[in-house]
């Protein structure tokens, strides 16, 4: 079946250190990948997408790269801030299923 | 544009009660998916609408059911109430719900069953 996994956590870095959060998936089909972040006390909030293999997504600092022949989409940021902590959730979505498939999250905290 | 509304944003129920929870969707959204957010399960799908037809849902009972209405806002009802359906329920709009469209999501409803 679809799924993803994602690296356990909570990843605990100092500002400005460098983030990679590993997300992994298994589809059947061709998905589109997407990572998600969740504040306290929030929804989710889209945070970048790829669509097709070697894509690259980014905002805010944030890039991933959708890398068919590994099957990931690992998510990274070359200096984090305090404001970056919150759970980060890996998801894929296959046209023609209308439902996405989530990661467990991975929980930053990024320390002054 | 304003964003995906959920009302209410908490509740408290006992066992054996019904709830019945509401999604409004981003406006020109057609689609509405609803998600169960627990600390042990993660995010789990329940089910998606789009004008007012339920495509695809999760493996949940029947006790969790939805619908749509013309105008896209969305519900989802729960009945006979258990402990276990304490979570953090998440409704999100896409404008298709098709693959390659991101999802929109509401702040949530906090259910508490007691």
């Amino acid at each position: 079946g679809n799924s993803v996994t994602q690296m356990e956590g909570p990843v605990t870095l100092s500002e400005e250190a460098f983030l990679t959060i590993n997300c992994t998936y298994t589809a059947t089909g061709y998905p589109s990948l997407f990572w998600y972040v969740q504040y306290p006390g929030e929804g989710l909030q889209l945070l970048l997408k790829a669509t097709k293999a070697d894509d690259k997504g980014s905002n805010k600092g944030f890039e991933a790269t959708y890398r068919k022949e590994t099957t990931s989409f690992h998510l990274e940021k070359g200096s984090v801030q305090v404001s970056d902590s919150a759970v980060y959730f890996c998801a894929l979505s296959i046209s023609g299923t209308y439902k996405y498939i989530f990661g467990t999250g991975t929980r930053l905290k990024v320390l002054a | 544009k304003a964003g995906v509304t959920q009302t209410p944003r908490y509740l408290i129920k006992t066992r054996g009660q019904q709830v019945t929870l509401s999604c409004s969707p981003i406006s020109g959204h057609r689609s509405v998916s609803w998600y169960q957010q627990t600390p042990g399960q993660g995010l789990q799908f329940l089910f998606e609408y789009f004008s007012e037809t339920q495509r695809n849902k999760g493996n949940f009972p029947g006790r969790f059911s939805g619908r749509q209405f013309s105008n896209s806002r969305s519900e989802m009802n729960v009945s006979t109430l258990e402990l276990g359906d304490s979570a953090l329920y998440l409704c999100a709009s896409s404008s298709s719900g098709e693959g390659t469209y991101e999802q929109y999501f509401g702040p949530g409803t906090r259910l508490t069953v007691t």
